[in-house]
């Protein structure tokens, strides 16, 4: 039971455009999100959050926005740069589950020079 | 840099043997996280420890086991390993309050079974 689902496994956008990476999540429950980056090789970075009592958070050329109604939430890059080429997953958490995450099977966002 | 840590980088074995995998958290950090990365798949949470005991246990087989250590370094066991095994092993840790929000990860452990 895949609790937290991002359903587009890759992306290519070019240079300078938006990159819309989504999530969608059952668990009613979640009150936290994060999205997190991840280069080969490398283990994943934090990137940007949300709490479940917000609807949008920006941080730079970031910005997350959560659907509470809908269960989704969706990761905004603008302008898309070569450098944001990477794995991105989103992350969920409840009390119910301490501090541990659920992550999704991650995006893998190609931006094309 | 995270400033997690963990050896070794590479590990290839046979099925049936046992590994070791070790992880030291970020300074100051209490707790420690292990999850499993197969091949195009998200990380699958195993098991979480606060200042050397269990706190939490998620998709862990009971081939493996872990320990956090006074040090607060810990150790990932996985015994009689099988074929399916093979994945990206991360270790992550979070500060020291309970309520922290963000989990800094290490580079991973990439083990093959072979």
């Amino acid at each position: 039971d895949q609790q937290v689902k991002q359903n587009s496994p890759s992306l290519s956008v070019q240079e300078g455009r938006i990159s819309i990476l989504n999530c969608d999540y059952t668990n009613s429950m979640f009150d936290y999100f994060l999205w997190y980056k991840k280069y080969p090789a490398e283990g994943p970075t934090f990137l940007i959050s949300i709490s479940s009592i917000k609807d949008k958070n920006e941080d730079g050329r970031f910005t997350v926005f959560l659907n509470k109604s809908a269960k989704h939430l969706s990761l905004h890059i603008v302008p898309s740069q070569p450098g944001d080429s990477a794995v991105y997953f989103c992350a969920a958490r409840s009390y119910n589950y301490g501090q541990n995450f659920v992550f999704g099977p991650g995006t893998r966002l190609s931006v094309l020079p | 840099d995270s400033g997690v840590t963990q050896t070794p980088k590479h590990l290839i074995t046979a099925t049936g043997q046992r590994v070791t995998l070790r992880c030291s958290p970020r300074s100051g950090d209490l707790s420690v996280y292990w999850y499993q990365q197969s091949l195009d798949q998200g990380l699958q949470f195993l098991i979480q420890y606060y200042n050397g005991e269990e706190r939490a246990k998620g998709n862990i087989l009971e081939r493996f086991s872990a320990q956090q250590f006074p040090d607060l370094h810990s150790e990932l066991n996985l015994s009689s390993l099988e074929l399916g095994d093979s994945a990206l092993y991360f270790c992550a840790s979070s500060a020291p309050s309970l309520g922290a929000n963000e989990q800094f990860f290490g580079p991973g452990t990439r083990l093959t079974v072979l």
